[in-house]
């Protein structure tokens, strides 16, 4: 079957740096997306991944690893506005997107 | 540029009425999608077109129809609505349907069926 598991929910503080991690499993393999989804808003695309390694974008970065079925996205410098939930999605054989249901990340001061 | 819009923000339907909600996207996208979103589960594809004229089932296709008569309107209707349909849905688009195209979100719609 197809499954994406990563944390319900994580804790940070102002400032720090933070690691969410995302476990895949899905019927063929053409990339895995991050998202971000502030609370009462839609997904906004943060990072694809489709070959092994470390991608960097700003403060966010995402890493891959398809033989482990194992990404995790990094924030560094966390800012309050980082409060939010992260979505990691698999794009599977059809080109179609498996969702986890989400990592909700609280910062605080 | 609008991107992407849905219509109604929200809406409050009586089980068994219909529904259609409104997706359409100004950025020329060939694939569109539409989701739900219920607390605890991750987006769920309830149905998807990756070009005008052809439309597909996701994982939760049942109890919804869509129809794709040109490129930037993706209507989704609910032909008798039940409880279970209470949810958040989003409409997408992408450039295309292949690999590493990402989606773009519409804002959303909050459907409750009572």
């Amino acid at each position: 079957g197809q499954n994406i598991d990563q944390p319900t929910e994580m804790t940070a503080t102002e400032g720090a740096i933070v690691q969410i991690n995302c476990t895949y499993q899905t019927s063929g393999f053409n990339g895995l997306f991050w998202y971000q989804q502030h609370a009462g808003e839609a997904p906004t695309f943060l990072s694809y991944n489709v070959l092994d390694g470390l991608e960097e974008k700003g403060r966010f970065s995402s890493f891959l690893s398809r033989s482990k079925g194992y990404s995790y996205l990094l924030l560094k410098e966390l800012q309050m506005k980082d409060s939010a939930s992260y979505l990691c999605a698999s794009m599977d054989s059809n080109y179609q997107l498996i969702w986890g249901a989400g990592t909700k990340l609280i910062i605080k001061p | 540029t609008a991107g992407i819009t849905q219509a109604p923000t929200s809406q409050i339907l009586a089980a068994g009425r219909s529904m259609t909600l409104r997706c359409t996207q100004d950025m020329r996208h060939n694939a569109m999608y539409w989701y739900r979103q219920d607390l605890g589960l991750g987006l769920r594809l309830i149905h998807y077109s990756n070009t005008a004229g052809t439309t597909g089932k996701g994982e939760v296709p049942d109890g919804y129809s869509v129809s794709r008569a040109n490129t930037d309107d993706f209507p989704l209707t609910l032909a008798s609505a039940v409880p279970s349909q209470t949810s958040v849905y989003f409409c997408a688009s992408s450039d295309a349907s292949g690999t590493g195209n990402e989606q773009f979100f519409g804002p959303g719609t909050r459907l409750t069926v009572l």
